[in-house]
């Protein structure tokens, strides 16, 4: 069965605590993946996109890795800022778009 | 640019009666997305129009759930009748380029729709 599953779903770091998140996903003919940050009462915001294994992106304190099996959001000495629900999504199967359920961040002072 | 506009931003309407949520995608993007948010089921890809043609409609849950893009700026969504399983966020989203949602989708603040 495809599946998206992120990991975990809800995370608490003190502000400068390092951390990372996980999406693992199991399709066949992945074509991409994404991952998104979202705010309370507001839309989806676009962060990367990754389309093969190996491949790293890189954006202020976030990091997105990709493996034949997972990708990563590596978060480096995390803001206040930075909590959001960080969403993952993939394309697989030509045309099947999917997202995963997404891992609340929450950032403390 | 004033981004992806949708309206309204809060409905709530009773079971039964027909709900239209509309959607100003950012101009000069040809394509439009709409998707729902439930805590249960996530984000979800409801349909997806490129020229104003809609090219998936699989997400799309029953034939309660219509969409129509009469042209390049608008777009609808329509409920009816509506049931409370249909209480949601809905999102539109806009992108320029290629039909399918890839990178760089634009997002609206989303329509919060609650059915009583």
């Amino acid at each position: 069965e495809d599946q998206v599953t992120q990991s975990p779903e809800a995370l608490r770091l003190q502000e400068g605590e390092s951390s990372s998140l996980n999406c693992s996903y199991t399709v066949s003919g992945l074509r991409g993946l994404f991952w998104y940050r979202q705010d309370p009462g507001k839309g989806p915001e676009f962060l990367f996109t990754l389309y093969s294994a190996g491949e790293e992106k890189e954006k202020e304190r976030l990091k997105a890795t990709l493996t034949k099996k997972e990708s990563f959001l590596h978060i480096t000495a995390p803001k206040p800022e930075d909590s959001a629900t960080y969403l993952c999504a993939v394309i697989y199967n030509f045309n099947k778009f999917y997202f995963g359920s997404g891992t609340k961040l929450n950032v403390k002072p | 640019d004033a981004g992806v506009i949708q309206s309204p931003r809060h409905e709530v309407t009773e079971m039964g009666q027909e709900v239209t949520l509309r959607c100003k995608p950012i101009s000069g993007h040809n394509s439009l997305f709409w998707y729902r948010q439930t805590m249960m089921r996530g984000l979800e890809l409801l349909i997806y129009f490129n020229n104003n043609v809609p090219i998936d409609d699989s997400g799309m849950p029953e034939d309660r759930f219509s969409a129509k893009m009469p042209n390049a700026s608008f777009s609808t969504l329509k409920i009816q009748p509506s049931e409370p399983r249909d209480s949601a966020v809905y999102f539109c989203a806009s992108r320029q380029g290629g039909s399918f949602p890839t990178d760089t989708q634009y997002f609206g603040p989303g329509t919060r729709l609650t059915v009583l």
